[in-house]
């Protein structure tokens, strides 16, 4: 099973809102990741998450707030977010050790900010 | 830093062969990636190099040269269903992955 899942598949938000994104994967996976990607362009590292600490902040705005409450779980709050955060938000998670450490990514959270 | 540069668009014939190329310049290179990318869907895993050479995959093949810091993704007897954007990735220092820019490619019938 090499299966990440995500929610909510869409999100609509405001500019003043407080929402978050979820993911979660059960491979036994101690690396976990979240990255922005635009339309027509590649995905961008955000944070990554091993073992269940934050190990890599790519300079994301503090608009952005990740969370691992477990080993399972990963969480992206957002809040003041801006029009130019529209994108696809995408979950991934790796074994995090030595050897392939083969990404598996989830199916995404295609979110608008108005 | 890193850079990985990738042809922006390709198109193909189905059944035909086509080579996707990535050039890479990256510090401390621990692994080479390739994921397919159908629109509006998540990249998916398709193959991994790390020593030189090649590795297949059935209708898929990678190749590795670190020397000169290049790769290629061969798709053999392409397939409609095979039109999509195919992204080169190159782990470098710790878990840190960077991904080239895509090539988008039209398979043709």
């Amino acid at each position: 099973d090499t299966e990440v899942t995500q929610t909510p598949k869409h999100l609509v938000m405001g500019m003043t809102n407080k929402k978050s994104l979820k993911c979660e994967q059960h491979m036994g996976h101690r690396a976990m990741y979240w990255y922005k990607q635009k339309a027509k362009k590649p995905p961008e590292l955000m944070f990554v998450y091993s073992y269940e600490k934050l190990s890599i902040n790519e300079s994301v705005p503090s608009r952005f707030s990740p969370e691992c409450p477990n080993s399972s779980l990963l969480n992206l709050h957002l809040h003041a977010l801006q029009p130019e955060d529209s994108a696809l938000y995408l979950c991934a998670s790796s074994q995090g050790g030595s050897g392939t450490d083969t990404q598996y990514f989830g199916p995404g959270t295609r979110l608008t900010v108005l | 830093g890193q850079n990985i540069d990738q042809p922006t668009e390709m198109t193909a014939t189905e059944g035909a062969i086509v080579q996707i190329n990535c050039t890479y310049q990256t510090s401390g290179f621990n692994g080479l990636f390739w994921y397919q990318q159908h629109a509006g869907e998540a990249p998916t895993f398709l193959s991994y190099n790390v020593l030189d050479g090649l590795e297949e995959k059935g209708r898929f093949s990678s190749f590795l040269s670190r020397s000169k810091g290049y790769s290629y993704l061969l798709l053999k007897e392409l397939q409609m269903k095979d039109s999509a954007s195919y992204l080169c990735a190159v782990r470098a220092r710790g878990q840190n992955f960077v991904f080239g820019p895509g090539t988008r490619l039209s398979v043709l019938p």
